[in-house]
C-alpha cells in the first residue's frame, strides 16, 4: 500500500463547477500538507501549504486537512478552463525537511468550456 | 525573486552516452532535490543536497549522481544512458529547514534514443 493515495482521474467537469480533489494517507506522522498544480510539460507549482489540521483559503482555492481521518482535500470554486492541469498532493512528516516529501500520483483535471 | 532555473530544457541523447543537467535554486535556498518524473511512475526522488553534501538519496542506481557547489547550484549526472532514463528531470529548492516546502524548476526533458 502506498503511503499517499490519490485518484489519478481523469476528472472532467464543466466550467463554473466546484471541483473536489482528494488524497488519503497512512502515515500519522505527516504534519505538513501541500497541493501542487502541474501543467503539461511544466514543473509543479505550489498552490497551497497547510500545517496540521484545518482549512486554508486562497482565492478560489480551499485546502482542507482532516488528520483524524488521514484525508486532505482541495476545492476549486468557479472552475476555469485554465485550471485544467494535473494536481499533486504532497506531505512531509513532522520534524522532517522538504526532502522527505511524499507525493501522490496526481489527478488529471479537465475543465470543459 | 527569481525562481528555480534548469538548463538545458530539452536534451536528446543516445544509449550509452552520459548527460549533465544543471539547476540554480532560488536565492538563499540551500537545499536542492532532484526528481525523475515519468507517466508510469510519477515523481520519484533521486537525491537531495544541502550545503554541498548529499543529505538524502532515493532508490536509483549508481549511474545517477549529483553534486552541489558552494553557491548552492547543483548538477545531476547520468552515465551510460538507457532508454528507460527518458523522463522529465525536475529540480526543487527549499531553505532546507523542517517543514519548509519545495519550489520546482521547469524541468529538463531528456529523450534517450
Amino acid at each position: 500500500q502506498k503511503e499517499v493515495e490519490q485518484d489519478p482521474g481523469p476528472l472532467s467537469v464543466p466550467e463554473g463547477a466546484i471541483v473536489s480533489l482528494n488524497c488519503t494517507y497512512s502515515n500519522s506522522a505527516f504534519q505538513y500538507f501541500m497541493w501542487y498544480r502541474q501543467y503539461s510539460r511544466k514543473g509543479p507549482e505550489l498552490l497551497m501549504y497547510t500545517y496540521s489540521s484545518g482549512n486554508k483559503e486562497d482565492g478560489r482555492f480551499t485546502a482542507q486537512v482532516d488528520k483524524s481521518s488521514k484525508y486532505i482535500s482541495l476545492f476549486i470554486r468557479d472552475s476555469q478552463p485554465s485550471d485544467s492541469a494535473t494536481y499533486l498532493c504532497a506531505m512531509i512528516p513532522f520534524s522532517s525537511s522538504a526532502s522527505k516529501i511524499i507525493f501522490g500520483s496526481g489527478t488529471r483535471l479537465s475543465i470543459r468550456p | 525573486k527569481a525562481g528555480v532555473t534548469q538548463t538545458p530544457r530539452y536534451l536528446i541523447k543516445t544509449r550509452g552516452q552520459q548527460v549533465t543537467l544543471s539547476c540554480s535554486p532560488i536565492s538563499g535556498h540551500r537545499s536542492v532535490s532532484w526528481y525523475q518524473q515519468t507517466p508510469g511512475q510519477g515523481l520519484q526522488f533521486l537525491f537531495e543536497y544541502f550545503s554541498e553534501t548529499q543529505r538524502n538519496k532515493g532508490n536509483f542506481p549508481g549511474r545517477f549522481s549529483g553534486r552541489q557547489f558552494s553557491n548552492s547550484r547543483s548538477e545531476m549526472n547520468v552515465s551510460t544512458l538507457e532508454l528507460g532514463d527518458s523522463a522529465l528531470y525536475l529540480c526543487a529548492s527549499s531553505l532546507g529547514a523542517e517543514g519548509e516546502t519545495q519550489y520546482f524548476g521547469p524541468g529538463t526533458r531528456l529523450l534517450v534514443l
